[in-house]
């Protein structure tokens, strides 16, 4: 299996530009999120779901969408880039519905830097 | 709002040490995990202690919960220089979020 990936890697951005970051994980995990790290933060969560068609709010969800048309795939996209957004994202999965009761599997994460 | 909050923020030890740091939280949790972080990757979990606990171990680490002080504790024995990480702590208040502290960075000195 290959786990949890995330593409891209790395990526700049100017203000005002928008784009999509892509996830997706081969364990037919149910439940997913999207975080955001920030130096002297840790992990903040922006969206979540619990399953294909379920999206929900994290704790910082401005500025960004999410959708869940299938079980593996799980994009988040910024709307209009701004340079607050500057940060590493990182995608995780759970087998489990509830999701925070069980071990999160979190992808290598993508660089993001918003000029 | 974060709920976790790791203590220290910083440890240097040296290799062979042991490694202790706290993690409090605010309110009442179904479950508090540890994950790890090396340098530009992702998190990779360590424990998991649910809330009916009080000790877990696993290999060199073991966990502490004490649900009255709303505190929990990562112990490494016999550390080595490969735990040199960010070790991050993570509670579950059953609402299917995942609330993460600013973690601790641990280095390990040969």
């Amino acid at each position: 299996n290959a786990g949890v990936t995330q593409t891209p890697k790395f990526q700049v951005l100017k203000t005002g530009q928008s784009m999509t970051l892509q996830c997706a994980q081969d364990m037919n995990h149910e439940y997913m999120s999207w975080y955001r790290q920030d130096p002297g933060m840790g992990l903040r969560l922006i969206h979540y779901s619990v399953g294909a068609g379920i999206t929900d709010q994290g704790e910082v969800p401005n500025g960004y969408n999410v959708s869940r048309s299938t079980t593996e795939d799980f994009p988040l996209r910024l709307l209009s880039a701004a340079p607050s957004q500057t940060s590493v994202y990182f995608c995780a999965s759970s087998y489990s519905i509830a999701g925070a009761n069980n071990e999160q599997f979190f992808g290598p994460g993508t660089r993001l830097t918003v000029l | 709002s974060q709920q976790g909050e790791e203590d220290p923020q910083a440890l240097s030890i040296q290799e062979g040490e042991n490694a202790t740091m706290n993690c409090s939280y605010k309110t009442s949790i179904n479950n508090l995990q540890w994950y790890r972080q090396n340098s530009g990757r992702g998190l990779v979990h360590l424990i998991l202690i649910r809330s009916n606990e009080r000790e877990k171990h696993s290999g060199r680490l073991r966990v502490t919960l004490d649900t009255s002080k709303k505190s929990s504790s990562l112990l490494i024995t016999a550390s080595r220089a490969a735990d040199t990480a960010s070790y991050f702590c993570a509670t579950d208040a059953n609402d299917y979020k995942l609330s993460f502290g600013a973690g601790t960075t641990v280095t390990v000195r040969a």
